[in-house]
């Protein structure tokens, strides 16, 4: 199994869905995070889960509500859409500072979404 | 505040010449960690590279290889002999005590290697 799995890799939904993104995590950490990349703009980071902390980036609109049941697994759930919201939509994961260190994060392979 | 700045946004090279890319950073802590990431087309950020704070030892992995400076803040990334395949986004980050478990990362370098 891969470290950090997205499902599903694509996308396409129209701006009155629901639907939710999925990220699974084998490597053992505690933290998992939701970043967006948009074409053109930085990465953007959205959620962060870990043992200390929830943080949010408050420029994040409630339209994306994260859920995070267990320290393996992280859900981006989306509702009602607007076509600037279509990105690459990546999770990542790693050991968080609890764990004594800092480890880099590894990333899954995104989910590309379209918002039609 | 934490910053990452990659002032570079696209380069283009040929095959088999040397490139480097820009890194500069800010922070307030003395203890952080930097790092590299490449983002072929697939879209997966791949991990290349940590270096805390304390280790100022340059890198060398095979055909990559790391110059951190903290006189300077930089932590720039050289790939000799480019290949093809090195044609990706490179995004370098940071992490510190003040960012908790957060990563701040660059704008990314888009690298072209022309055959």
């Amino acid at each position: 199994e891969t470290g950090v799995t997205q499902t599903p890799r694509h996308l396409v939904m129209g701006m009155t869905n629901k639907k939710s993104l999925k990220c699974e995590q084998h490597l053992g950490h505690n933290a998992m995070y939701w970043y967006k990349q948009s074409a053109k703009k930085p990465l953007e980071l959205m959620f962060v889960y870990s043992l200390e902390e929830r943080v949010e980036n408050n420029s994040v609109p409630s339209r994306f509500s994260p859920e995070c049941p267990n320290s393996s697994h992280l859900f981006l759930h989306l509702h009602t859409l607007q076509p600037e919201d279509s990105a690459l939509y990546l999770c990542a994961s790693s050991q968080g500072r609890s764990m004594g260190g800092r480890t880099e994060a590894f990333f899954g392979q995104g989910t590309r979404l379209t918002v039609v | 505040a934490q910053k990452v700045t990659q002032a570079q946004t696209e380069i283009s090279v040929v095959e088999k010449e040397d490139v480097t890319l820009d890194c500069v950073y800010e922070t307030r802590d003395t203890t952080y960690y930097l790092f590299w990431y490449k983002q072929p087309p697939s879209g997966e950020l791949v991990f290349l590279i940590r270096r805390n704070s304390f280790d100022e030892q340059n890198e060398i992995s095979g055909r990559y290889s790391w110059n951190f400076q903290k006189s300077t803040s930089s932590f720039n990334f050289t790939i000799t002999a480019s290949q093809v395949v090195d044609s990706a986004v490179y995004f370098c980050a940071l992490s510190d005590s003040f960012t908790g478990n957060q990563f701040y990362f660059g704008t990314g370098t888009s690298l072209t290697v022309i055959p």
